[in-house]
């Protein structure tokens, strides 16, 4: 199967800065990438959707100007979680899909936390 | 809006038992089925897919699970089970229309010797 890398794997934060987090697909072109925030003991919830090239599609009750999503080119999408506050603080894991797969390979994930 | 029961949070068997995973999704169009494996420390990893054809799907590692439409159920099933089983499993979903995964909220199956 394809592979997806994100980093940093862990990242500590005070409260009001900002973090960034990527997102690669190794091997293919992805096209369209997703964000999805897990909570422990808690299952997966997609942030927004990602196209190459253009703006991301953001779920319902997920701030557009927190959580700023690019995904400038076929291998890369960054998340960055803007003014972080404790209550960011959760397991960020993105996916990638692109040709010739048909299904979303997911990354190891990111585990925020704020203090 | 759709969504993704897994009426299983937590399974404990013994090596070589018989496992059932259920899973139902409220969707009344064409579905996407998806089963994932997150094993400890891991990232996901997809177990079996439906998309069509033959509702009996087999997966990687001795895993299969049954699409009945009637019941939109997708139910994660193997034989007999092996202490590197253990993870969390995660059924989803996606409207044929749609990229958007649904996902259930997981069951934790332990596998002891």
């Amino acid at each position: 199967g394809a592979v997806v890398s994100q980093h940093p794997s862990r990242v500590i934060c005070k409260s009001g800065t900002s973090v960034k987090i990527e997102c690669r697909s190794l091997d293919f072109q992805a096209t369209t990438m997703f964000w999805y925030r897990q909570f422990p003991k808690q299952s997966l919830m997609l942030m927004a959707t990602s196209n190459e090239g253009s703006k991301a599609t953001y779920e319902q009750g997920v701030e557009k100007d927190k959580f700023l999503i690019n995904h400038a080119s076929l291998t890369l999408s960054t998340l960055t979680v803007t003014s972080a506050h404790p209550e960011d603080s959760s397991f960020y894991i993105c996916s990638a899909r692109g040709l010739p797969h048909n299904e979303q390979f997911f990354g190891p994930g990111t585990r925020l936390t704020v203090l | 809006a759709q969504s993704v029961s897994q009426h299983n949070h937590h399974v404990i068997l013994s090596e070589a038992a018989s496992l059932e995973l259920g899973c139902n999704y409220s969707y009344g169009g064409t579905v996407n089925l998806f089963w994932y494996v997150q094993y400890p420390g891991q990232h996901l990893q997809l177990l079996l897919k439906y998309f069509s054809g033959d509702p009996l799907v087999k997966g990687i590692k001795g895993f299969e699970a049954e699409f009945i439409k009637s019941k939109f159920s997708f139910n994660l099933r193997k034989p007999s089970v092996q202490w590197s089983d253990t993870a969390e499993y995660f059924c989803a979903v996606n409207a044929g229309n749609t990229d958007k995964l649904i996902f259930g909220t997981g069951t934790r199956l332990q596998v002891f010797p």
